[in-house]
């Protein structure tokens, strides 16, 4: 079956500093790939996505880049934010289905000082 | 705010009470989903609603666990005979089926609480 693997949290970073939050999947066929986040009290919100392999997507300066070879979609940012503390979550929707069953992972916790 | 939202946000229960949530998803959106939530976790999808079929139903929804969208906008999701182990936040989401990658938005979820 699918599955998302993500690293283990927390990570605590201070302000500026580069960000990587790794990402690992199993899948049948070719997956859409997403990252969510999620603010404290607020509901996921979809950070950015990408739907073929060497596709990158991007947003608010996150990025991620689809890589079919090594199963992976990690997160990067250059410079975080206080503001970016939150919990991201790594997803894959199924290849080949007429809509959008999403597997996630465990979720990674962030926390940024200023 | 034209975004999900869902109905109440928290709800606490005494084990052995029926609960029932309430979504209503983005307006022109034919796709709905209810996932739920626990601590430390990732959603887990429980069900799939075009329009008013529910098409997929996760073998995490036992038979105490029954979901409706009877006219294919608001939805409903009803736990009969809550157990502790019900406790979660239940999120739904919606999206529109003519796009190319289906693209989901959630609520702010309902957080339920089983004494």
């Amino acid at each position: 079956g699918n599955s998302v693997t993500q690293m283990e949290g927390p990570v605590t970073l201070s302000e500026e500093a580069f960000l990587t939050i790794n990402c690992t999947y199993t899948a049948t066929g070719y997956p859409s790939l997403f990252w969510y986040v999620q603010y404290p009290g607020e509901g996921l919100q979809l950070l950015l996505k990408a739907t073929k392999a060497d596709d990158k997507g991007s947003n608010k300066g996150f990025e991620a880049t689809y890589r079919k070879e090594t199963t992976s979609f990690h997160l990067e940012k250059g410079s975080v934010q206080v503001s970016d503390s939150a919990v991201y979550f790594c997803a894959l929707m199924s290849g080949g289905t007429s809509y959008g069953k999403l597997t996630f992972g465990q979720g990674t916790i962030l926390t940024v000082h200023p | 705010d034209t975004g999900v939202s869902q109905d109440p946000r928290h709800k606490i229960t005494k084990r052995g009470q029926n609960v029932t949530f309430r979504c209503d998803p983005i307006s022109e959106h034919n796709r709905l989903y209810w996932y739920r939530q626990t601590l430390g976790q990732g959603p887990e999808f429980l069900t799939y609603f075009q329009n008013e079929a529910q098409l997929e139903k996760s073998r995490l929804l036992s038979d105490r666990f029954s979901a409706e969208r009877p006219k294919g906008s608001f939805s409903t999701l009803e736990i009969q005979r809550t157990e502790q182990g019900d406790s979660a936040m239940y999120l739904c989401a919606s999206s529109l089926a003519e796009t190319s990658v289906d693209t989901q938005y959630f609520g702010p979820g309902t957080r339920l609480t089983v004494l």
